[in-house]
């Protein structure tokens, strides 16, 4: 996976705004892709997840979106709250075997 | 109902010596994953065990690195003569008999070998 050592990229956002979190992935050959989010002290925490046959995915506040053409994928939080403060990381699957490679993740810090 | 758990949370030890981390998994989830986490970085997969078959070991940093799990129960990660860079989040997860990407993550084992 990607790591970007001690600096993590970081987006702050003000209360009640929409945030996106983006990532690129690697493996074309990735079938399915999850976002997992991580306060601080925990383990990550998994939030939703998309299959590579499929390009957007809604859940509560926050959607995922899967562009294979560039091997892209969002996460979009809609009216971020405080408790939506923690690292963001997404994760792929290859098409063989069970495994998962994580990207180095996202601080999200939101401002009241 | 009861998430994974790991043991101890915090274990501090010194250059050279082997340390033993604990995982119990959610009951009846088959498999069982270990991860890697320095400060500040993703996740590294260590290694994963699914039931009864040959666990898949290919993300183990070094020989002095090895697991064990005992059928679909607990599991230990240990390090022997650990190394300074040793020093991370040991995280555990498991996932649920037929759905086996959705893993659940324990709250993490924080080692610093000094």
């Amino acid at each position: 996976g990607e790591s970007v050592g001690l600096h993590l990229p970081t987006l702050s956002v003000q209360e009640g705004d929409n945030s996106i979190i983006n990532c690129a992935y690697s493996n074309s050959a990735s079938d399915y892709f999850i976002w997992y989010k991580q306060e601080s002290g925990k383990g990550p925490q998994f939030i939703i997840d998309i299959r590579s046959n499929m390009d957007k995915r809604q859940g509560q506040r926050v959607t995922v979106l899967l562009n294979k053409t560039v091997k892209h994928l969002s996460l979009q939080i809609a009216a971020t709250q405080p408790g939506d403060s923690a690292v963001y990381f997404c994760a792929e699957k290859g098409a063989a075997g069970n495994k998962l490679t994580f990207g180095g993740g996202t601080r999200v810090l939101v401002k009241p | 109902g009861a998430g994974v758990s790991q043991s101890p949370s915090n274990k501090v030890t010194e250059k050279g010596k082997d340390v033993e981390l604990r995982c119990d998994p959610i009951s009846g989830h088959t498999a069982l994953y270990w991860y890697r986490q320095r400060l500040g970085q993703g996740l590294e997969f260590l290694i994963y065990f699914q039931g009864n078959s040959a666990p898949d070991k290919s993300g183990l940093p070094s020989d002095r690195f090895s697991a064990e799990r005992t059928g679909e129960s607990v599991s230990t990660l240990t390090i022997q003569r650990t190394q300074q860079e040793d020093s991370a989040v040991y995280l555990c997860a498991s996932t649920p008999r037929g759905i086996q990407e959705t893993q659940y993550f324990g709250p993490g084992t924080r080692l610093l070998v000094l």
